[in-house]
């Protein structure tokens, strides 16, 4: 049971260049999400998958597209990197949201891409 | 908006002695969920505690502990008997229990660094 796996763990792109972050979860989750890191910060959501098949913007979509391929997978796209895209990204998984109840709405990490932006 | 204030940027503590990490938050929810993530050097995010709002009794994991104060929107972490491992980035987060939009995220606070010396 590896919990939630990412790849690449670190990435260097030239502005203008496009990229694909990987996230997998094995735990039979619902509910996926993409957060960014930055420092002196906390987590910012970029994109979450409530459930398999639909997506829905955080707080700081802009520059990002995701894919949730199926159950198990959530990508994130960069389609034209910029230096302010420098950043840690985090991808989670949890049970289900809404009401679920604290075990249910726990969030688990991956342990993070970071992204050089040149 | 919801939001979690850590006022305490660096916090160090002697090993084997007890190390209180502080966090306020602000919310017009009734039930909420509240979480501390502990984020070593090797950035990944660890879940520590969570506490439903609704429960009175504070939420115990082994050494860690949270004194829980609804009424002051607080949140505190203590950590007894502490070890060299527990050196680490701690974050207080809020999650609403409601479904939807922006509810779906974890707000994070700018994080805690605690250092533990021998």
């Amino acid at each position: 049971n590896a919990g939630v796996t990412q790849t690449p763990k670190f990435q260097v792109l030239k502005t203008g260049q496009s990229m694909t972050l990987q996230c997998a979860q094995d735990m039979n989750h619902n509910s996926m999400y993409w957060y960014r890191q930055d420092p002196g910060m906390g987590l910012r959501l970029i994109y979450y998958s409530a459930s398999e098949g639909t997506t829905d913007k955080g707080e700081v979509p802009n520059g990002y597209n995701v894919s949730r391929l199926n159950k198990r997978e959530f990508s994130l796209r960069l389609e034209s990197a910029a230096p302010s895209q420098t950043s840690v990204y985090f991808c989670a998984s949890s049970a289900r949201v809404g009401s679920g109840g604290p075990k249910e709405e726990t969030q688990y990490f991956g342990p993070g891409t970071r992204l050089l932006v040149l | 908006a919801q939001t979690v204030t850590q006022s305490q940027p660096e916090m160090s503590v002697q090993e084997a002695e007890t190390v209180t990490l502080s966090c306020t938050y602000d919310t017009s929810e009734s039930d909420y969920y509240l979480f501390w993530y502990k984020q070593p050097p090797s950035r990944q995010m660890i879940l520590v505690i969570r506490q439903e709002a609704y429960k009175q009794q504070n939420a115990t994991e082994n050494r860690f502990s949270v004194n829980f104060q609804k009424a002051a929107k607080s949140f505190s972490l203590k950590i007894s008997d502490s070890q060299l491992g527990d050196a680490a980035m701690y974050f207080c987060a809020y999650r609403s229990p409601r479904s939807g939009g922006s509810n779906y995220k974890l707000t994070f606070g700018k994080g805690t660094l605690l250092t533990v010396n021998p």
